[in-house]
């Protein structure tokens, strides 16, 4: 499918647990972003990516792990799964314009 | 502290009228302002977007206003149609275009009523 994936959409963990989250565009952009949305905070940036094998932190980066070995793959990892790391998490890309465009996002919940 | 705010968490519009929906931001650096519109269970969908060297930016029913000094940034959905209800988010990006992120508002949830 063209576009942008996630899988899962649904996660449920448990506390201490590692989850790895996928995100897979098909559109070659450069730029990948990994977002969280929170009640009462909208949505805040965890990781982003300006290439393959080029990632930087976001606003939120402590817990998470990223990495970028092909343009197209961007997985967020939680190395271990805390309650506070319940969230929705979306992934997005960007390519020659400054709009981003986001995958349908994957509801984790850590127990 | 937020830089980018949406000070109303809802609005309630008729159908067939005007809905207008208010961002307010405080980094003087943003200088590319977008719209995004969210379904439940769905990923955030770009709407529209203002150049900050823009006062206005039209596409069809959707109009974005920026008022520079005012720091201020707003959009118009006329007229006000059933789908339309969703949140709606205020982002905005510095001067690398948004490769190193948007900066989101919380959001406004519209109800657009029969």
């Amino acid at each position: 499918d063209a576009g942008i994936t996630q899988s899962p959409r649904y996660k449920i963990t448990e506390t201490g647990r590692q989850v790895t989250l996928m995100c897979h565009q098909t559109w070659s952009h450069s730029y990948m972003f990994w977002y969280r949305q929170d009640l009462g905070h909208g949505l805040r940036l965890i990781y982003y990516s300006a290439a393959a094998d080029i990632t930087d932190k976001g606003e939120v980066p402590d817990g998470y792990v990223v990495s970028r070995s092909k343009t197209e793959n961007f997985p967020l990892t939680l190395e271990s799964a805390t309650r506070s790391q319940t969230s929705v998490y979306f992934c997005a890309s960007r390519g020659a314009g400054n709009e981003q465009f986001f995958g349908p996002g994957t509801r984790l919940t850590v127990l | 502290d937020q830089q980018v705010k949406q000070n109303s968490p809802s609005l309630s519009v008729q159908e067939g009228r005007i809905s207008i929906l208010n961002c307010d931001y405080t980094n003087s650096m943003f200088d590319y302002f977008l719209w995004y519109k969210k379904y439940p269970a769905e990923g955030p969908t770009f709407l529209i977007s203002i150049s900050s060297i823009k006062d206005k930016n039209e596409d069809g029913r959707f109009t974005v206003f920026l008022n520079k000094s005012a720091k201020h940034l707003s959009l118009h959905i006329v007229p006000s149609q059933p789908g339309d209800s969703a949140v709606y988010f205020c982002a905005a990006s510095g001067l690398g275009g948004g490769a190193d992120g948007l900066t989101f508002g919380k959001g406004t949830h519209l109800i657009i009523q029969p």
